[in-house]
């Protein structure tokens, strides 16, 4: 399963570390996503790290490109999502996922319980 | 960034009911469409793959259909739990887009 912590109330402009824990399988072999879903609104895909094998790089959409970074701690079996220069509209819980992949298809597959992100002054 | 488009947003139907939703992409993606079903409070559920192919332990009352542009997914047979809001999502490139979602009410 996953857990995601971290999340909580802060002021626009500041800034979150989410974590997200993995038990029951080990996260070095498995390319992790973080996904939000805004109060009432649909899901919105926010990036996703690579695994070490694969080169390790993260990538994000672009509202969030130049503020939030992906990481992850392999020896500790977690992802992060550092957010930072925090604005109203990041508002959301935020949940990681597993990618699932065949020799063709990929898809979001294990997903974690999610943490609320509120963005208020 | 590929747009994806549900609809209905909203549909009631009654037990042993069947009910067809229809999502759209703004471009061809081939059978790259994935379906996830969440739960009032719960995290998305992956139900379907490649258009079609539904993941392990999912009802086969559930199918997937589609390819390129436009994809439905059907429930027959409507149970009580499949009380929850409906979700495509394109894996065709990135960033990876969601339609905005279908509630299906029973």
């Amino acid at each position: 399963q996953l857990v995601e912590s971290g999340g909580g109330w802060v002021k626009p402009g500041e800034s979150l570390r989410l974590s997200c824990v993995a038990s029951g399988f080990n996260v070095t072999n498995v390319w992790m996503n973080w996904v939000r879903q805004s109060p009432g609104k649909g899901l919105e895909w926010v990036g996703r790290i690579k695994t070490k094998v694969d080169g390790g790089t993260a990538d994000s959409t672009f509202p969030v490109k130049d503020r939030f970074t992906i990481s992850r701690d392999d020896s500790k079996n977690t992802i992060f999502l550092d957010m930072t220069s925090l604005k109203v509209e990041d508002t959301a819980v935020y949940y990681c996922a597993t990618r699932g992949m065949n020799y063709e298809f990929k898809w979001f597959d294990l997903w974690g319980q999610g943490t609320l992100v509120t963005v208020s002054s | 960034d590929i747009q994806m488009t549900q609809s209905p947003s909203y549909l009631s139907a009654s037990v042993g009911d069947r009910v067809t939703i229809t999502c759209r992409a703004s471009q061809t993606i081939n059978f790259y469409l994935n379906w996830y079903q969440q739960k009032a409070g719960k995290a998305p559920k992956f139900l379907i793959y490649g258009a079609n192919t539904l993941q392990n332990g999912v009802p086969p009352r559930f199918t997937g259909s589609g390819s390129r542009t436009e994809f439905t997914l059907s429930i027959s047979n409507l149970q009580p739990e499949d009380s929850a809001t409906y979700y495509c999502q394109q894996s065709y490139n990135s960033p990876r887009t969601f339609g905005q979602g279908t509630k299906v009410e029973i």
